[in-house]
């Protein structure tokens, strides 16, 4: 079954630093990927997703993902962070059929001054 | 374009006893989805609708949830009896398509969060 692993429970990042998160898929075939942010309060709101084609893919608020098939991974990241970019990150790949996902545990930023 | 409605926000109940929650997707969306995120980790789909059909409920405990989406439109979620370790965030989803390579978005509602004491 399609499955991703996101190895970091929490990270920390000083305010403009860059960040990675990291995330691990397990798939056979080419998976569809997703990163989705979830912030206190919030709905989980879509920051970018690869289906095909170019692998380094970008999204909203200024974040971009690469997929590497020879690492099995799709890793978020950002050249600078915001205070306002402190929340759940969440790694996911398609299941069979559309937008149903398996999502991974999740990766909670901090952002300190 | 208004989002994902989901009611109650909150419920609280005693366990074995039952519960329902309702979605109203975004006008238009075909599929619909839901999922149940328990504290500390990533949401969980239960089912998957297109229009009114089911497409993947092969999550969903069939012995205690249920969900129907009669008209194609919203859709409601119940438990029955409910166990403690049914309390989490229920979350609705929907999008314009099911189909995978239809360059759509789900989108999320705000979900309800639901304590089993």
């Amino acid at each position: 079954a399609q499955s991703v692993t996101q190895p970091d429970i929490h990270i920390t990042v000083s305010e403009g630093a860059s960040l990675e998160l990291r995330c691990n898929y397990s798939y056979g075939a080419t998976p569809y990927l997703f990163w989705y942010v979830q912030s206190p309060g919030q709905g989980l709101q879509l920051l970018l997703k690869y289906f095909s084609g170019d692998t380094l893919v970008q999204g909203i608020k200024g974040f971009e993902a690469e997929f590497k098939r020879s690492q099995s991974s799709f890793n978020l990241r950002k050249p600078s962070v915001h205070w306002s970019d402190a929340a759940e990150y969440f790694c996911a790949v398609g299941r069979n059929s559309g937008y149903a996902l398996n999502f991974g545990k999740g990766t909670s930023l901090l952002v300190t001054p | 374009e208004a989002g994902v409605a989901q009611s109650p926000r909150y419920k609280i109940i005693e366990k074995r006893q039952s519960v329902a929650f309702w979605c109203n997707p975004i006008s238009g969306h075909a599929t619909l989805y839901w999922y149940q995120q328990i504290l500390g980790q990533g949401p969980k789909l239960l089912i998957q609708f297109q229009n009114n059909g089911v497409v993947d409920d092969s999550q969903l405990p069939k012995d205690r949830f249920s969900a129907e989406r009669l008209k194609g439109v919203d859709s409601t979620l119940k438990i029955q009896p409910a166990k403690l370790e049914d309390s989490a965030v229920y979350l609705c989803a929907s999008s314009l398509s099911g189909g995978k390579r239809v360059n759509t978005e789900a989108f999320f509602g705000q979900g309800t969060r639901l304590t089993v004491v």
